[in-house]
């Protein structure tokens, strides 16, 4: 099956600093990659949609300022976290769909992101 | 807003036992899929089901899709300690874009 690496699993930041996450497609190219926010117990809210080489989709009331998406080349979507404050800690997941593929998506393991 | 709404919320089961959630929906969709998730851990796709499907298999998993009432089944056979996990259902209201519904958490006791 296809993989998808995500990287840092784990990550703890003072208020104020900036984190980067990434997602890497390991064995098939990813035209288009999700970043979803999960709290503790609830489901995955949908962040924004990264497509290869254009600007981010963002979704209703996630700030682009904040949240910084970058797909630079078909096998790597990257979020930055700007200026993190502790309500920004949260596990973030990316996923990632093959390229020619309606449908199923690949997820990473995800980010868990702490803000002291 | 979410797209689809779980039911039940929680369920635990005895190893053995059958576990069957149920995922329910807004808008009309080109497919739906279940994933799971393991705590604390990414999701892994279980199955698809296009809007033209009314059910699937695979394994001891089968999936239901009546979209007259748009809502969707899953059901695990003869469940095992390891089947302990979430379970979502996601659908796509035609777009490239997955929503997911809020989750069914299953613990299976040995």
């Amino acid at each position: 099956g296809a993989v998808v690496s995500q990287h840092p699993s784990r990550v703890i930041c003072k208020s104020g600093t900036s984190v980067k996450i990434e997602c890497r497609s390991l064995d098939f190219q990813a035209t288009t990659m999700f970043w979803y926010r999960q709290f503790p117990k609830q489901s995955l809210m949908l962040m924004a949609t990264s497509n290869e080489g254009s600007k981010a989709t963002y979704e209703q009331g996630v700030e682009k300022d904040k949240f910084l998406i970058n797909h630079a080349s078909l096998t790597l979507s990257t979020l930055t976290v700007t200026s993190a404050h502790p309500e920004d800690s949260s596990f973030y997941i990316c996923s990632a769909q093959r390229a020619g593929d309606t449908g199923e998506l690949f997820f990473g393991e995800g980010s868990r992101l702490t803000v002291l | 807003s979410q797209q689809g709404e779980e039911d039940p919320q929680a369920l635990s089961i005895q190893e053995g036992e059958n576990a069957t959630m149920n995922c329910s929906y807004k808008t009309s969709i080109n497919n739906l899929q279940w994933y799971r998730q393991n705590s604390g851990r990414g999701l892994v796709h279980l199955i698809l089901i296009r809007s033209n499907e009314r059910e699937k298999h695979s394994g001891r998993l089968r999936v239901t899709l009546d979209t007259s009432k748009k809502s969707s089944s899953l059901l695990i056979t003869a469940s095992r300690a390891a089947d302990t996990a979430s379970y979502f259902c996601a659908t796509d209201a035609y777009t490239d874009k997955l929503i997911f519904g809020t989750g069914t958490r299953l613990q299976v006791f040995p």
